[in-house]
């Protein structure tokens, strides 16, 4: 069955270490999404692809990074770790149709930068 | 104003009743509406979408939506236990394929 994967689901790091989660997934979709989630913030766009090559930020892209080489993986990168970036990620994707948005959620990665 | 509104809640519900989630939008032009729900600790998962004006029903979900007013709904009848979760509303903007999302509204069914 075709799926976005994510890992790892769980990371703690240190300040000013670089991290970098993966995304992947299998249902060829056009469009990948870095979110992050934090208590009374609800979910927040960090960066965004509607193909390969081609990357955006969101609201919230200061200090993180992504790039995308091939249709199914967005890695996304912390250069350097903050506690500020201790968070819930959550990768998705869509299928890039304009009549379809509906985005796909992975099962998410948490982060805790110490 | 924020772009997607939704009452943090919690609300509470009693089991068997219909729960109504509540959502409203300021961009006039927003073209597709969806509601996730996300349990504590998981992802969230799409459970409706819905494109034009009027009701739109699965199951015990139906969503509402009035694009006059601004504003879309989600009623969940014969409320169960295991529809205890937060409810995120998320909006797309015609020409743009990103999501907008709510805060999100927090329901609890009670036995």
């Amino acid at each position: 069955d075709a799926e976005i994967t994510q890992s790892p689901r769980h990371k703690i790091t240190e300040t000013g270490r670089q991290v970098t989660l993966a995304c992947h997934q299998t249902w060829n979709h056009n469009n990948m999404f870095w979110y992050r989630q934090d208590l009374g913030h609800g979910l927040r766009l960090i960066h965004y692809s509607y193909g390969v090559q081609d990357t955006n930020k969101g609201e919230v892209s200061d200090g993180y990074s992504v790039s995308r080489s091939n249709t199914e993986d967005l890695p996304l990168t912390l250069e350097s770790a903050a506690s500020s970036q201790t968070s819930v990620y959550f990768c998705a994707s869509s299928p890039g149709l304009a009549a379809n948005n509906e985005q796909f959620f992975g099962p998410g990665t948490r982060l805790t930068v110490l | 104003q924020k772009e997607v509104e939704q009452n943090s809640g919690p609300l509470s519900v009693p089991e068997g009743a219909i729960a109504s989630l509540n959502c409203t939008y300021s961009d006039r032009v927003s073209q597709s509406f969806f509601w996730y729900r996300q349990y504590s600790g998981k992802s969230p998962e799409l459970i409706m979408s819905i494109y034009s004006n009027g009701d739109k029903e699965d199951g015990r979900f139906t969503a509402q939506l009035n694009k006059a007013s601004q504003y879309v709904s989600l009623l969940i009848r014969d409320s169960q236990p295991s529809d205890s979760a937060t409810y995120l509303c998320a909006v797309n903007t015609l020409g743009a394929q990103k999501l907008v999302f709510g805060q999100g509204t927090r329901l609890t069914i009670n036995p």
